[in-house]
């Protein structure tokens, strides 16, 4: 199935170091999520975005939705070794006549934090 | 407060077996979603059901493949026969109906299965 494309792969960084992460597609979403999967875990929702251009912040955490809808980035500053894990950008779209959102996944960024 | 459950947690099997993965979304949640999570092709998704009526199961592989959603507490994602390229951790999400500007999907902690 379609995927957004996400990048970088993987990212190997100090702990301390600012981190940055983004998505594009080729297909307009009406909205783009983020999520943290831990080892072993299931995917945990991080940040949503919902409107065009908007930026949100939750903690240590910023993410944007371009203004194109297109595409997102998620930064994170100040890095500590419980943000190891892969991180997964994911569009949404709200179908016309339905509520349901069918999301669309990125292949996802492997960080791994040295302390 | 339970999240999504899944069962088994790890399955080792043989090839040509049938294996039947379990999944009890959170109560009051009336989407269910089945994906597939393997290092090539990332997080697909499988099925998924609305009020226990699959709506789209495009991302199902084959026929060997099937999902099932008796009731509102439980569904299955069966293999049968399993092969080795269905290697792959296998995760159920459930969500409620969009109420706001999106829809939040609850991960289970996935079924790692290895087919031998």
């Amino acid at each position: 199935g379609q995927q957004l494309n996400q990048s970088p792969q993987s990212m190997f960084i100090q702990e301390g170091e600012d981190v940055s992460m983004n998505c594009t597609s080729s297909s307009i979403f009406n909205t783009w999520l983020w999520y943290k999967q831990d080892p072993g875990e299931g995917p945990v929702l991080l940040i949503a975005l919902y409107k065009a251009g908007e930026l949100t912040s939750n903690g240590r955490l910023t993410a944007q939705f371009g203004i194109t809808r297109k595409d997102s980035f998620l930064n994170i500053s100040a890095s500590i070794p419980s943000d190891v894990g892969i991180y997964f950008c994911a569009g949404q779209r709200i179908d016309g006549g339905t509520s349901y959102g069918k999301l669309t996944f990125g292949q996802g960024t492997i960080l791994t934090v040295h302390p | 407060d339970a999240g999504v459950i899944q069962s088994p947690r790890h399955e080792v099997t043989e090839m040509g077996q049938e294996v039947t993965l379990r999944c009890k979304p959170i109560s009051g949640h009336d989407y269910l979603f089945w994906y597939r999570q393997t290092m090539m092709r990332g997080l697909e998704l499988l099925i998924y059901f609305n009020n226990n009526v699959p709506i789209d199961d495009s991302g199902m592989p084959e026929d060997r493949f099937s999902a099932k959603m008796p009731n509102a507490s439980f569904s299955t994602l069966k293999i049968q026969p399993s092969e080795p390229r269905d290697s792959a951790v296998y995760f159920c999400a459930s969500s409620s109906e969009v109420v706001g500007p999106y829809n939040e999907q609850f991960f289970g902690p996935g079924t790692r299965l290895t087919v031998l």
